[in-house]
């Protein structure tokens, strides 16, 4: 069974900074997903990667498929960003579903 | 497009009552599937379907049926509740194409069920 550890678990910031968020797992993987769960909840999806790097707006995540490590990032947060960021890998085929991160709650205050 | 829909929102119920939670999408997705989400824990796979007609267990199915008669709904029952089944349960859909798991996925709000 693949680990997936994201650190850290909890994250306080102020607006304007400059957030990594960071996942790793124990087995090879053939891809990656972030995803964001709202206060309120409900969940999307953010990113997809199997390798480099994706960028959307103000969220680039990256991945290095051989040192098993991931790691999205947020420029000029801002408190909308506050959320839980969770990291999802696909093994295999991918026909057996995701394996799923802890979660990491970040908190951006004004 | 409504997205994915799962009915109800919140449920309390008795060690031992039935219930069904119903999830379903209007994308015309072949992939869904259930997770159930606990504190400290990551989301995890019940059952899954990669079709109508066709389900299969995930990572813990104890407890749990599923059937897959349309390709847009797909029931989760609970034959017997338990305490143990309190969680936040997630209805999940996305097309299959390559496989499911490299495809955007698709979350319901989710429904937050409590076992007393």
């Amino acid at each position: 069974k693949n680990e997936v550890e994201q650190s850290p678990q909890n994250l306080t910031a102020q607006e304007g900074e400059f957030i990594t968020i960071n996942c790793s797992y124990s087995v090879g993987i053939s891809a990656l997903h972030w995803l964001q769960q709202h206060p309120g909840g409900g969940i999307v999806s953010l990113f997809m990667l199997s390798s480099g790097k994706k960028k959307h707006g103000r969220l680039i995540a990256t991945i290095n498929i051989q040192e098993k490590h991931s790691s999205l990032h947020i420029t000029a947060s801002h408190p909308r960003d506050s959320a839980v960021y969770i990291c999802a890998v696909v093994v295999g085929g991918g026909a057996d579903g995701l394996t799923f991160g802890k979660g990491t709650h970040l908190i951006i205050q004004p | 497009n409504a997205g994915v829909t799962q009915t109800p929102k919140f449920q309390v119920l008795k060690t031992g009552q039935s219930m069904t939670l119903q999830c379903a999408q209007d994308m015309n997705h072949e992939y869904m599937s259930w997770y159930r989400q606990d504190p400290g824990m990551g989301l995890r796979l019940i059952h899954y379907s990669v079709g109508a007609g066709i389900t299969d267990q995930g990572e813990v199915p104890n407890g749990y049926n599923v059937s897959r008669s349309t390709t847009e709904d797909f029931p989760l029952r609970l034959l017997s509740a338990a305490p143990s089944q309190t969680s936040v349960y997630f209805c999940a859909s996305s097309y299959i194409g390559q496989a499911p798991s490299y495809n955007e996925q698709f979350f319901g709000p989710g429904t937050r069920l409590t076992v007393l």
